[in-house]
C-alpha cells in the first residue's frame, strides 16, 4: 500500500514552460486535492476533486489546470510556468468515515523552482 | 471564505516545559481541526485533531482545546522534548453535510517550535 505518490519531486523549469505534476493514490479515496506551501504561509489549497469526473478551485487556482479522470490519479499542470510559481506542492487524498472523520493523507511532496 | 490565524510565529522553550500555540478561524460553518507537525523536508503529519462536538482531546503529551464561541483552538504540548521541534500548522474544514467540503483544508501560517536541551 503506497498511499499518496507524487513525481517528480524535484523539478527546475524555465519561465514559459509547461510540465505536469503526478499524483496517485491506492486507498480508494474520493477526495484529492492540491497545496502550495509557500514559506511563511502555510498550505493554499490550489484544486480538489471530490470524485471521478468533478474537480473545482480552492484558494490559488491561477495558472494551474486539474482533471480527475479517474478515482486514482490527480495531475496537476502549470501551464506556462512562472517563477511565482516556485514553491513545494503537496498532493492529498482523503475520506469520510462517520467513526474517524475526514483524515487527508499527503504525498512527499514535490520542489518546483521555476527560473 | 475561511481564514486561520496562528500565533506565535515562533515559540522557543527549554526541554520538559509547555508549548501552546493558539489559532482563530472565521467560519462559524469549521467543524473539524487538525494539527499537523512538519519535520523539515517533510511532509505534513497529522498529530491530533478535533471536532466541533468536543470542547477538548487529549492523546499522551498532546492536548487539543476548542472554544467555539470565540472561535479559536489551540495545542498543548507537554514535557516537550528535542524532538518535538518542528513547524506545526493548524487548520480548519468542514466536515458535514454535502461531500463538496472534504479534502478542503484552510491552513494557519505555522509555527516553528525549538525546544532546547
Amino acid at each position: 500500500n503506497a498511499g499518496v505518490t507524487q513525481t517528480p519531486k524535484f523539478q527546475v523549469l524555465k519561465t514559459g514552460q509547461s510540465m505536469t505534476l503526478q499524483c496517485a493514490q491506492d486507498m480508494n479515496h474520493e477526495y484529492m486535492s492540491w497545496y502550495r506551501q509557500d514559506p511563511g504561509m502555510g498550505l493554499r489549497l490550489i484544486h480538489y476533486s471530490v470524485g471521478a469526473g468533478i474537480t473545482d478551485q480552492g484558494e490559488v487556482p491561477n495558472g494551474y489546470n486539474v482533471s480527475r479522470s479517474t478515482t486514482e490519479d490527480f495531475p496537476l499542470r502549470l501551464l506556462s510556468a512562472a517563477p511565482s510559481q516556485t514553491s513545494v506542492y503537496f498532493c492529498a487524498s482523503s475520506y469520510f468515515a462517520p467513526s474517524s472523520g475526514n483524515t487527508i493523507y499527503f504525498g512527499e511532496g514535490s520542489w518546483l523552482t521555476v527560473v | 471564505g475561511e481564514n486561520v490565524e496562528q500565533h506565535p510565529s515562533t515559540l522557543s522553550v527549554q526541554e520538559g516545559d509547555s508549548a501552546v500555540i493558539k489559532c482563530t478561524y472565521s467560519d462559524s460553518a469549521s467543524n473539524y481541526f487538525p494539527w499537523y507537525k512538519q519535520e523539515l523536508g517533510k511532509r505534513p503529519q497529522l498529530i491530533i485533531d478535533i471536532r466541533s462536538n468536543v470542547g477538548e482531546k487529549k492523546d499522551q503529551r498532546i492536548a487539543v482545546t476548542l472554544n467555539k464561541t470565540a472561535k479559536h483552538f489551540s495545542l498543548h504540548i507537554t514535557e516537550t522534548q528535542p524532538e518535538d521541534s518542528a513547524v506545526y500548522f493548524c487548520a480548519a474544514s468542514i466536515m458535514s453535510g454535502g461531500g463538496t467540503s472534504y479534502g478542503k483544508l484552510t491552513f494557519g501560517q505555522g509555527t516553528i517550535l525549538t525546544v532546547h536541551p
